[in-house]
């Protein structure tokens, strides 16, 4: 079936770095971009970046511009997301999500949502 | 930047009620909305996209209606497994996109 897995739980100092990985199974795994989602302790949910496998276009939040960087392997169909100069606000529960709203590089629709989202990656920022 | 606030943010209601939840964009989004249901430990749920359009394997008590800056996902009965959060989404930006703050539905 269609899944997303992602790594697991990672504990982290301020000034850090980490690096969660998302792989797909179950569809051909450049067709869809994937989006990166997270969520803070008693917040909302917030985006973060999308990624297109079919022709490398990447956009990330204002917000994390120079500190965000995501990453593809095609031989394992896996994305990573990497998170530079950790803070404890980065605190949070972080997803990959595939978005239907382009395959092979054709947009079908902006009124898409995220259709599969990995189980989640809690990452902890702590002194 | 077009935000979306969702009212109201905790909705207490019993099994078998009728859920009404808003979401609105402080600009037209069109009909560019998804609606998620989100539980804890859980990784979110796709229920509706382009504003009306139920995702696959939703069920049919999960509907969205709306389109412009004004939007609503009902559920005509709460069964048990539909008390958590909810989120509505826009993408008028495409590809950035962004959340609602989130409609609490909890057990009355």
């Amino acid at each position: 079936q269609v899944q997303l897995v992602q790594s697991g739980p990672e504990v982290r100092k301020p000034g850090a770095s980490v690096k969660v990985s998302c792989k797909a199974s179950g569809y051909t795994f450049i067709n869809y971009p994937i989006n990166w989602v997270r969520q803070a302790p008693g917040q909302g949910l917030e985006w973060m970046g999308w990624i297109s496998l079919y022709n490398d276009n990447i956009h990330y939040a204002q917000k994390l511009q120079g500190r965000l960087t995501m990453t593809t392997d095609t031989s394992t169909n896996t994305v990573y997301m990497e998170l530079r100069s950790l803070r404890s606000d980065d605190t949070a529960v972080y997803y990959c999500a595939r978005d239907p709203s382009m395959v092979k590089g054709i947009i079908t629709t902006f009124g898409y949502g995220l259709d599969v989202w990995g189980q989640g990656t809690t990452v902890t920022v702590s002194s | 930047e077009i935000v979306l606030t969702q009212s109201p943010a905790t909705l207490s209601l019993s099994p078998g009620e009728r859920a009404t939840l808003s979401c609105r964009a402080s600009q037209s989004v069109g009909t560019y909305l998804a609606w998620y249901q989100h539980k804890l430990g859980q990784a979110p749920r796709l229920l509706i996209y382009d504003a009306s359009n139920r995702a696959t394997g939703i069920p049919a008590r999960f509907s969205g209606s709306g389109s412009g800056t004004g939007f609503t996902l009902t559920i005509s009965s709460l069964e048990p497994e539909d008390f958590a959060v909810y989120y509505c989404q826009q993408r008028s930006n495409w590809p950035s996109l962004a959340f609602g703050g989130g409609t609490k539905v909890e057990i009355k």
